[in-house]
């Protein structure tokens, strides 16, 4: 079966760093973009950025260059989603999704993982 | 950056009835759209992609229209597990790719 299982939930407080993990299984992990997809208390879906395990290239959405690091360790079949100091607007439920079709690009999200919900609280 | 616009916001229709939701974007994505589900407290689900194949096991009461800039999901007899959140999405210019801001179909 192919699926993405993501870490468990975390609550922070502000300035504090923290990776959240997305591990693949069921199918080829370098072969397919993984993405992640960020989604507000009550709002709608956000497109955060790409990575392509088999090379590491890596792409962002301009609005969040800089605030997050998106990687790869294709040796355990795993994707992060990396902070280095959180804000309380990064409460958020993060997904992490991988593409439809084996090294596509400009493509949609398939399999999506169960979201990792992420507080950041005083 | 592509702006996705979906409408109605909201939708109420009774089951067994017919759906249409839409979705325009602000310059044309040629057919690279896609249309989720999301239940509460669940991981979107595609459903469509390509604007008008369904994706591996979504019923046939799904289908998709539209390319360039006007895009159309219809439902065609809702059933009670129909009624969820629909979100549109293009895949042709990114970074970012960018979805829509939702149609929540609700029992009317």
């Amino acid at each position: 079966e192919v699926q993405l299982v993501q870490s468990g939930a975390e609550v922070k407080k502000p300035g504090e760093s923290l990776k959240i993990s997305c591990k693949g299984s069921g199918y080829s992990f370098t072969s397919y973009w993984i993405g992640w997809v960020r989604q507000m208390p009550g709002k709608g879906l956000e497109w955060m950025g790409i990575i392509y395990p088999g090379d590491s290239d890596t792409r962002y959405s301009p609005s969040l260059e800089g605030q997050v690091t998106i990687s790869a360790d294709k040796s355990i079949s795993t994707a992060y989603l990396q902070w280095s100091s959180l804000k309380a607007s990064d409460t958020a439920m993060y997904y992490c999704a991988r593409h439809l079709h084996s090294g596509y690009a400009y493509d949609t999200f398939h399999i999506w993982g169960q979201g990792t919900m992420v507080t950041v609280s005083s | 950056e592509i702006v996705m616009t979906q409408s109605p916001a909201t939708l109420s229709v009774s089951p067994g009835e017919r759906a249409t939701l839409s979705c325009r974007a602000s310059q044309s994505v040629s057919s690279q759209l896609a249309w989720y589900q999301q239940k509460p407290g669940q991981a979107p689900r595609l459903l469509i992609y390509g604007a008008s194949t369904r994706a591996t096991g979504i019923p046939a009461r799904f289908s998709g229209s539209g390319s360039g800039t006007e895009f159309t999901l219809t439902i065609s007899s809702l059933q009670s597990e129909d009624f969820a959140v629909y979100y549109c999405q293009q895949y042709n210019n990114w970074p970012p790719s960018s979805f829509g801001q939702g149609t929540k179909l609700e029992i009317k």
